[in-house]
């Protein structure tokens, strides 16, 4: 099993430009979350989905927008890249929608908007 | 609204001695609670799981408490290895409207050889 697995692992886009990150869990679990982390913020949700088929925001959802694509894929969309979308992301899985079991987590897209 | 703090932001004990790391949180009502590990451009790695009914997991030479009246867990790390040295971070369930996951901002340890 590869568990979570992310791409690309990083990039760097100019103000204004688009990209997708994409997720891929090989685990049957229905939930999957897309996080931030910045020094001193700590990590924060930006989305979530339950189950296929159903997206919810987060904590700080501005300036994304989610696709679950299928059980396995969930892709984080910026439209019009920031600054202040420089962070650290990571996308995470768990068997049970209200998070009653482990979460498993990818090793993360490092992004620099210029 | 579910806040959760981790204290000491960082701390550097040496190699052998046995540590507590807390973690406290301002909702009791929570599902469960979740330590994970994270080392330095990685991603986390889950330690433990306390569900809500729980009062303690243990894992080899890691073990966490809980206790939900306080507010508070505990991560315990006993004779403690260079290999150890990681950001550790909790993460709470709570029993809110959003049922969000809300992760305390961690505890830098540094293991001195």
């Amino acid at each position: 099993n590869a568990g979570v697995t992310q791409t690309p692992k990083f990039q760097v886009l100019k103000t204004g430009q688009s990209m997708t990150l994409q997720c891929a869990q090989d685990m049957n679990h229905n939930s999957m979350y897309w996080y931030r982390q910045d020094p001193g913020m700590g990590l924060r949700l930006i989305y979530y989905s339950a189950s296929e088929g159903t997206t919810d925001k987060g904590e700080v959802p501005n300036g994304y927008n989610v696709s679950r694509l299928n059980k396995r894929e969930f892709s984080l969309r910026l439209e019009s890249a920031a600054p202040s979308q420089t962070s650290v992301y990571f996308c995470a899985s768990s068997g049970d929608p209200r998070g009653f079991y482990e979460q498993y987590f990818g090793p993360g897209t490092r992004l620099t908007v210029t | 609204k579910q806040e959760v703090t981790q204290i000491p932001a960082a701390l550097s004990v040496p190699e052998g001695e046995n540590l507590v790391l807390n973690c406290s949180f301002t909702d009791s009502a929570i599902y469960n609670l979740q330590w994970f590990r994270q080392d330095p451009g990685k991603g986390l790695t889950s330690l433990l799981l306390i569900q809500s009914s729980q009062r303690e997991q243990t894992s080899g030479r890691l073990n966490a408490s809980l206790d939900k009246s306080s507010g508070r867990s505990t991560l315990y790390i006993a004779a403690s290895q260079p290999g150890d040295s990681a950001t550790y971070l909790c993460a709470v369930v709570a029993l809110n409207r959003d049922d969000k996951i809300i992760f305390g901002k961690g505890t830098r340890l540094h293991i001195l050889p």
